[in-house]
């Protein structure tokens, strides 16, 4: 069955230091995979999709086929990066997400 | 371009009451979705559409219905509200079968059930 795993509810940091955001993944076909921020009393927004490899308020993620991961990180941290963040994984054949439970990401000055 | 826009923001219902959440977009997509958030339980799907017309459900559709009759509207109707029923819903959208540009969300409906 196709499942996110974020096994982080929560992940408390300093301004300046390194963050990494776990997401593991399971499902049989190719992945397509997601990063979705929610800063506070905001909508949903998208920040990264791994296809585009491309690098976002600082923020990488790389997919690892073999380990099935898709890691979010940041050599360092700000406080306004505080907020929920969402891995995702794209589901071809109806078009439609299946997100992680999310982690709550604090950055303390 | 308002992206997607959802009514009412907030709502507090009774128990056995109805209600319409209402999603509409503006970008021509074909694909729409209803998700709830619970706290610490990450989104569930609750019903798509890949069309007007087409609907299906999602992984927590018991007490929800939907229509897509036009291509921009993809309203969410609550028969009798539960306390379960208590959650933030967030309607998407996006423009691809494969949902390979990430998703438009739209600001959100908190809705209590008391």
């Amino acid at each position: 069955a196709q499942r996110v795993t974020q096994p982080e509810k929560l992940l408390s940091v300093f301004k300046g230091a390194p963050v990494e955001l776990k997401c593991n993944y399971s499902y049989s076909g190719s992945p397509e995979l997601f990063w979705y921020v929610q800063y506070s009393r905001q909508r949903l927004q998208l920040l990264l999709r791994h296809i585009s490899r491309e690098s976002i308020k600082g923020f990488t993620a790389d997919l690892n086929k073999g380990e099935t991961s898709f890691h979010l990180k940041k050599p360092f941290a700000q406080e306004e990066d505080s907020a929920m963040y969402y891995c995702a994984l794209s589901l071809r054949s109806q078009g439609n997400l299946i997100f992680g439970k999310g982690t709550k990401l604090s950055v303390k000055p | 371009n308002a992206g997607v826009t959802q009514t009412p923001k907030f709502r507090i219902l009774k128990i056995g009451q109805s209600m319409t959440l209402q999603c509409a977009q503006d970008m021509n997509h074909n694909y729409m979705y209803w998700y709830r958030q619970d706290p610490g339980m990450g989104l569930k799907l609750i019903y798509y559409s890949v069309g007007a017309g087409i609907t299906d459900k999602g992984e927590v559709p018991n007490g929800y219905n939907v229509s897509r009759s036009t291509t921009e509207d993809f309203p969410l109707r609550l028969e009798l509200a539960a306390p379960s029923q208590t959650s933030v819903y967030f309607c998407a959208s996006t423009n691809t079968g494969d949902a390979g540009y990430g998703y438009t969300f739209g600001s959100g409906t908190r809705l209590t059930v008391v």
